[in-house]
């Protein structure tokens, strides 16, 4: 069973880049999306963003001039780059497989709290 | 595309049968997942391609429909179903935003 985590700063200074990653275990990148959705504090889902395992990227139009994912195959990881970040960008993210044949994200990352503020 | 899911909130007692909606503003065609997520925890696939179960899934969670009308049913509450439940689906055309609706908590009556 592919497991996936998130890992980077729980603060992020307004203005700044917020930086992301996700490790992904016990399977490959290959052949699927890697995706990255997050949820403000009592809010719903927003997706961000996926990374084809090719290296294609494809963003939310509402957060497009952005965002950043790459990918990383030789560490099994994939990432993400938010720039310019407000309080509005306070949220959990989080990193999900995406099925492209079913188009469901089928495996989740426990999630992060990001909070921006000075 | 927008997905409306109704109702916000489903109050329900355990053994009740629930019935959660979810509308699409342009059809989707069996494309649809459903999603369960309990406070503090990611969301979970239950169901994909409309009505098929995620492995593990219990088979009192059904889901239904195409087009622009989906429904998630869990025949009979459990306690650890009380949760937020939200539908999700792609605009056509290649690259196209992924969209998740607005949720429906269900909660315990």
């Amino acid at each position: 069973q592919v497991q996936l985590q998130e890992s980077g700063p729980g603060l992020v200074r307004p203005s700044e880049t917020l930086s992301l990653t996700c490790t992904v275990s016990g399977g490959s990148l290959n052949n699927y999306y890697w995706s990255w959705i997050r949820q403000a504090p009592g809010k719903g889902l927003e997706w961000i963003g996926y990374i084809s395992y090719s290296g294609t990227t494809y963003y939310n139009p509402s957060l497009e001039r952005r965002v950043t994912i790459s990918l990383d195959t030789s560490e099994n990881q994939f990432s993400l780059k938010l720039s310019s970040v407000t309080a509005a960008d306070t949220a959990v993210y989080y990193c999900a497989r995406y099925s492209g044949t079913w188009v469901v994200f089928d495996n989740w990352g426990q999630g992060t709290l990001v909070a921006v503020s000075s | 595309l927008v997905l409306t899911q109704s109702p916000a909130t489903l109050s329900l007692s355990p053994g009740e049968r629930a019935t959660l909606s979810c509308r699409a503003s342009q059809s989707v065609s069996t494309y649809l997942g459903w999603y369960q997520q309990k406070p503090g925890q990611a969301p979970r696939l239950l169901i994909y391609d409309a009505s098929k179960r995620a492995t593990g899934i219990p088979a009192r969670f059904r889901g239904s429909g195409s087009g622009t009308a989906f429904t998630l049913t869990i025949s009979s509450l459990e306690p650890e179903d009380f949760a937020v439940y939200y539908c999700q689906q792609r605009s056509s055309g290649g690259g196209a935003p992924l969209t998740f609706g607005g949720g429906t908590k269900v909660e315990i009556k």
